[in-house]
């Protein structure tokens, strides 16, 4: 069973304010990694597909980066904003023939305006 | 909307039955990735198809099963159903043969509940 973490489990910001969360996961067999924004009620919404060492990647104030050496996943959001409160999920897809899919358990964020 | 349905929206059953859930992927995607997310734990992944043949299969029970259809929708058929299979099962669906590389749109999901 491969181990993907996130942290922290949950935060509370004002809005404005810049966060970030971790994802780690394994550093071998690394195929992809993907971020997703899950609101209450909703399904989870592709964010970004990260998959090369190095990789950054950025959609408005959100931007995510990669280090697949150490096994480490960093999303940042730049002033965030009430609509940002939702689950973030990473989910790891190892290399190991199959592509098998492991989310993590998600960093919960509540923007308070 | 991500472009992908997902039949029925809810289903209330008893143990010992059995469900088919259907799910039709976006336009042109020929990934199907299956995932049930139960109250317990997070988001599990059960099974991916990519054209009608199994990819990669998660942590998908014996009494489940999936395939998918030349016309490229998917069902997942759950028998012998147990009241820790009540959840939320969600399709999602993405292009290409390496499905992973590419971002997975899911549909609204399917609450399972048995009785």
């Amino acid at each position: 069973i491969l181990n993907v973490e996130q942290s922290p489990q949950s935060l509370h910001v004002q809005e404005g304010d810049s966060t970030n969360f971790t994802c780690s996961f394994p550093s071998s067999n690394f195929y992809a990694l993907h971020w997703y924004r899950w609101e209450t009620a909703k399904s989870p919404e592709a964010l970004f597909v990260m998959t090369l060492n190095g990789d950054e990647k950025k959609k408005g104030r959100i931007s995510a980066t990669l280090n697949t050496k150490e096994g480490y996943s960093y999303l940042y959001i730049k002033g965030s904003q009430p609509e940002d409160s939702a689950t973030y999920l990473c989910a790891f897809i190892d290399s190991g023939g199959y592509q098998k899919v492991t989310f993590g358990t998600g960093t919960k964020l509540q923007v308070i305006p | 909307d991500s472009g992908v349905t997902q039949t029925p929206k809810h289903l209330i059953t008893a143990t010992g039955q059995r469900v088919t859930l259907r799910c039709s992927p976006r336009s042109g995607d020929l990934s199907v990735y299956w995932y049930q997310q139960s109250l317990d734990q997070g988001l599990q992944f059960l099974i991916h198809y990519y054209n009608g043949e199994e990819r990669a299969k998660g942590n998908i029970l014996e009494r489940f099963s999936a395939q998918q259809f030349p016309d490229l929708h998917s069902e997942l058929n759950l028998s012998s159903l147990e009241l820790g299979d009540s959840a939320l099962y969600f399709c999602a669906s993405s292009a290409g043969l390496a499905g992973a590389l590419y971002e997975q749109y899911f549909g609204p999901g399917t609450r399972l509940t048995v009785t």
